[in-house]
């Protein structure tokens, strides 16, 4: 089945304690993106990837991490959570960068850090 | 920049009414225009979309028209269901750099049978 899995789903964490959020799709799909959703504030990204060693910053970079060492793989990385990122995470991916193309989301990642 | 602008919610209909949820946007160009939807626990799926001025996406009963002159993109249908009941995201193709989705806030939709 294609799709976009994240693990783990749900975390509760503390302040400064690091965490990986990962993501992995099985379309062959060059792009990936991750998302936060926030109450009121719609998805904002956070970074996306054109392709493998490709990553750029999204609109709210600020204290994350990401790497693209396989096409397949987009692991979102908080060096040191703080509580203003507790929020719902999406990976998203597609099959190429063209501004039509249907992105394909994973089921969520809800962080709360305390 | 380019942004989204989704009317307020939540948004609760009996079944088999009509529905209407407005979306303006602002953008540079020519964007593509999209209906995400989410389910309660899910992630976002595309509704619908359209890429051009006066273009009609459809898709499970549900229209949406790109409106330039109006910069607009309302989702309608007639007659919902308790299965739709969701929470409805528009969103836009950013045509600055690479493929970005700019979405509206999210319209929370109920509908009771």
């Amino acid at each position: 089945e294609a799709q976009v899995t994240q693990n783990p789903r749900y975390l509760i964490t503390v302040t400064g304690k690091k965490l990986t959020v990962t993501c992995s799709q099985n379309m062959n799909h060059e792009y990936m993106s991750w998302y936060r959703q926030d109450p009121g504030l719609g998805l904002r990204q956070i970074y996306y990837s054109m392709n493998v060693e490709v990553t750029d910053k999204g609109d709210v970079p600020e204290g994350y991490k990401v790497s693209r060492k396989e096409k397949r793989n987009f692991p979102l990385i908080l060096e040191s959570p703080s509580p203003n990122q507790t929020s719902l995470y999406f990976c998203a991916s597609s099959l190429s960068t063209g501004v039509w193309d249907e992105q394909y989301f994973g089921p969520g990642t809800r962080l709360t850090v305390t | 920049g380019n942004s989204v602008t989704q009317m307020e919610g939540p948004v609760t209909l009996s079944e088999e009414a009509f529905l209407t949820i407005n979306c303006t946007y602002t953008a540079t160009g020519y964007p593509s225009l999209f209906w995400y939807v989410q389910y309660p626990g899910e992630g976002l799926q595309l509704l619908l979309k359209a890429t051009k001025a006066d273009d009609k996406g459809s898709n499970k009963g549900f229209e949406a028209t790109y409106r330039k002159e109006t910069t607009s993109f309302h989702l309608e249908k007639g007659s919902v269901q308790v299965s739709d009941s969701a929470v409805y995201f528009c969103a836009l193709s950013d045509l600055g750099g690479a493929q970005k989705l700019v979405f509206g806030q999210g319209t929370r939709l109920t509908i009771n049978p």
